[in-house]
């Protein structure tokens, strides 16, 4: 069965640095998300992408957040400067289409980002 | 402000007996919920879903049942397995938005053999 595919599986990084997680959502699928989740709390949407731009967001995602579509294959969430309460698991799903028998979204394994 | 709330962090059920997860929500707006399943270490699954045109979804022995009334969904687990021990999310979909879920902070059941 195709999956979402995420890389690095953890990322550790110093508070400041830059922080780019990547994600290879699967092939024929058209919408595309990251979500987050912090040791012991919830899953939390951060973004959705669709047809290269972005379509929603959390008030999770600011400024030092950002989503790219670079290739036809890779989705990447940039963090420009990290703080420590970035550090989260990170998840990307993808979902092929907003029909009714597609509704569920397929989610990679996740990143866990560690920031010190 | 916690629209999709999951009130009981854990549950621990022998093999072979029910199992039932409740959800509660906030929001009328959503109009499609799913439950994910979610093992150490790996990316939250689809298990299954319910729109909110219906009252229940069955699926082997996965039930989800939707009470919209009372913005409350349940699902059940028949018979329950030890495979089944995992964090277990409740999901809705935000009416008009691009498909985004909202969790609940998810359930950890623990089916003992």
């Amino acid at each position: 069965e195709p999956e979402v595919t995420q890389t690095p599986s953890h990322q550790v990084t110093q508070m400041g640095q830059e922080v780019i997680l990547r994600c290879v959502p699967i092939s024929n699928h058209l919408y595309f998300y990251w979500y987050r989740q912090i040791l012991g709390q919830k899953v939390e949407f951060l973004v959705s992408f669709y047809n290269n731009e972005i379509s929603e967001k959390s008030e999770i995602f600011d400024d030092q957040f950002s989503v790219e579509r670079p290739d036809g294959s890779n989705f990447t969430l940039k963090i420009r400067s990290t703080k420590l309460e970035d550090s989260a698991m990170y998840f990307c799903a993808s979902r092929r289409d907003r029909g009714p028998l597609e509704e569920k979204l397929f989610f990679g394994s996740g990143t866990q980002l560690s920031v010190l | 402000d916690q629209q999709v709330k999951q009130n009981s962090p854990s549950l621990s059920v022998q093999e072979g007996r029910i199992s039932i997860l409740n959800c509660d929500y906030t929001n009328s707006m959503f109009d499609y919920f799913l439950w994910y399943k979610k093992y150490p270490a790996e990316g939250p699954t689809f298990l299954i879903s319910i729109s909110s045109i219906k009252d229940k979804n069955e699926d082997g022995r996965f039930t989800v049942f939707l009470n919209k009334s009372a913005k409350h969904l349940s699902l059940h687990i028949v018979p329950s397995q030890p495979g089944d021990s995992a964090v277990y999310f409740c999901a809705a979909r935000g009416g008009g938005s691009q498909g985004n879920l909202i969790f609940g902070k998810g359930t950890k059941l623990s089916v003992k053999p």
